[in-house]
């Protein structure tokens, strides 16, 4: 069965740090891996996409990258602002079998 | 257009009740979910329709059963449930396997109380 563990679980940062948030999952014969943001008690925003053939996508300030063989994926966020904060999801799987991370609560202040 | 949207937004229902929620996407997806999600929890996976057709169902106990009309509208319909049954209720759509991108949209969520 799939885990994902995703590290730190929580975080504090001043705004304009450049941050990492990991994720790790244990079985890596995975379709594809999802990162998504979710403010408090709404719906999940997609981030990125990374199918099992990539290694990386960028968005904007926001890049992820993909190692399948040790299992892991990093979404780094360049210059952080304050409407980063959220909970931020990573989510792999077969198709349409999503198993997502416990996720990492990000606060940026001011 | 990557809207997925969910109604209602918050429900209250007593145990003996029987209601709905709906789901609708015009992203052309043919694959639709429902996910579970507890407070301080990551969303859990319910049901996948993949056109039209009820794919997988992650042993979900019957008092919830979905339904598919049509590919733009998901239904999850609820009788007899229980208080634990209280949680965050989310859709997502996505292409259906065998396509490239199979990026999952969500949508906003119900907030389902059960008294």
């Amino acid at each position: 069965k799939q885990e994902v563990t995703q590290i730190p679980a929580a975080l504090s940062v001043p705004e304009g740090e450049n941050l990492v948030l990991n994720c790790s999952f244990t079985d890596s014969a995975i379709y594809n891996l999802q990162w998504f943001r979710q403010d408090p008690g709404k719906g999940l925003t997609s981030l990125l996409l990374i199918q099992s053939s990539q290694r990386e996508q960028t968005s904007g300030r926001l890049n992820a990258s993909l190692d399948k063989s040790s299992g892991r994926s990093t979404l780094y966020i360049a210059a952080s602002q304050p409407g980063d904060s959220a909970t931020y999801l990573c989510a792999v799987g077969p198709w349409g079998m999503l198993t997502f991370g416990g996720g990492t609560r990000l606060m940026v202040k001011p | 257009d990557t809207e997925v949207t969910q109604t209602p937004k918050h429900l209250v229902m007593g145990m003996t009740n029987k209601k709905s929620l709906k789901c609708e996407q015009h992203m052309g997806h043919r694959a639709m979910y429902w996910y579970k999600q507890k407070a301080k929890k990551p969303p859990e996976l319910m049901f996948v329709y993949s056109y039209e057709k009820l794919s997988i169902n992650e042993s979900v106990p019957s008092r919830f059963s979905p339904e598919c009309p049509n590919s733009s509208l998901l239904n999850l319909h609820l009788h007899a449930l229980q208080p634990e049954d209280s949680a965050l209720y989310l859709c997502a759509s996505s292409q259906p396997p065998g396509r490239n991108n199979n990026e999952q949209f969500f949508g906003p969520g119900t907030r389902l109380t059960v008294l």
